[in-house]
């Protein structure tokens, strides 16, 4: 079974500095996808970014990447020059890719990161 | 016009009643979801579609029906209301022949169960 976990249910950041998002994730499953979103108040779920498990290099998006170690099975979100806006909850995600088994094509959702950026 | 609209946005109800979550999108994919958001779990699937003709059923469809009508429309039922299914539910979809099957969310519906 597939597992997420997010250790840091709450963290504060101050503007313009970085901040890093902890997740890391249990399968045995050899292809995987890993997904970050953000929940800011209003509640609505904005996809950030995406990693596969094959995938050489670390996902870029602007101002968020993310930090893939396979063999440490983590995928940490970094948020560079951190803004009032960022101000939300993040959920990492994993999804099972290989066909063969039932959690194929279902993401899993971690418990999620409260993020406070201050001025 | 958002992709993924769901309707209602807010409802609240009683215990006992049936109620319909209706979402719909017109991002032309194939696949759709439904998952519900309770505070510390993160959101949880309860169903899936991959076609029209396909459903699916996720972690915790106990209590839950849906109906793929078309394509563009997934409705999730709850047969007879009670108060645990206080949440908040999210309507999803994603699109097989994108390379990463990204899933894009509805803006969620809340639903109070009296």
């Amino acid at each position: 079974a597939q597992k997420i976990t997010q250790t840091q249910p709450g963290m504060f950041v101050q503007e313009k500095e970085a901040v890093t998002l902890d997740c890391t994730y249990d399968t045995s499953d050899p292809s995987y996808g890993l997904f970050w979103y953000k929940q800011p108040s209003s509640g609505e779920m904005i996809f950030l970014i995406y990693q596969g498990s094959y995938d050489q290099q670390n996902a870029t998006e602007g101002r968020y990447s993310l930090n893939f170690q396979k063999a440490r099975k983590s995928a940490n979100l970094v948020i560079s020059a951190s803004q009032l806006g960022d101000s939300a909850m993040y959920f990492c995600a994993m999804r099972d890719d290989l066909m063969t088994t039932d959690s194929w094509g279902k993401l899993q959702f971690g418990a999620g990161t409260q993020v406070v950026v201050t001025p | 016009d958002a992709d993924v609209t769901q309707t209602p946005r807010n409802r609240i109800t009683k215990t006992g009643k049936r109620i319909m979550l209706e979402c719909s999108q017109t991002k032309g994919h194939d696949r759709m979801y439904w998952y519900r958001q309770d505070p510390g779990l993160g959101l949880r699937l309860i169903y899936y579609s991959f076609d029209v003709k396909d459903i699916n059923k996720g972690e915790i469809s106990d209590g839950y029906s849906v109906s793929r009508q078309a394509q563009a429309k997934f409705s999730l039922s709850l047969e007879s209301a009670i108060p645990n299914q206080t949440a908040l539910y999210f309507c999803a979809t994603s699109d097989f022949s994108d390379s990463v099957d990204t899933q894009y969310f509805g803006p969620g519906t809340r639903l109070t169960v009296l």
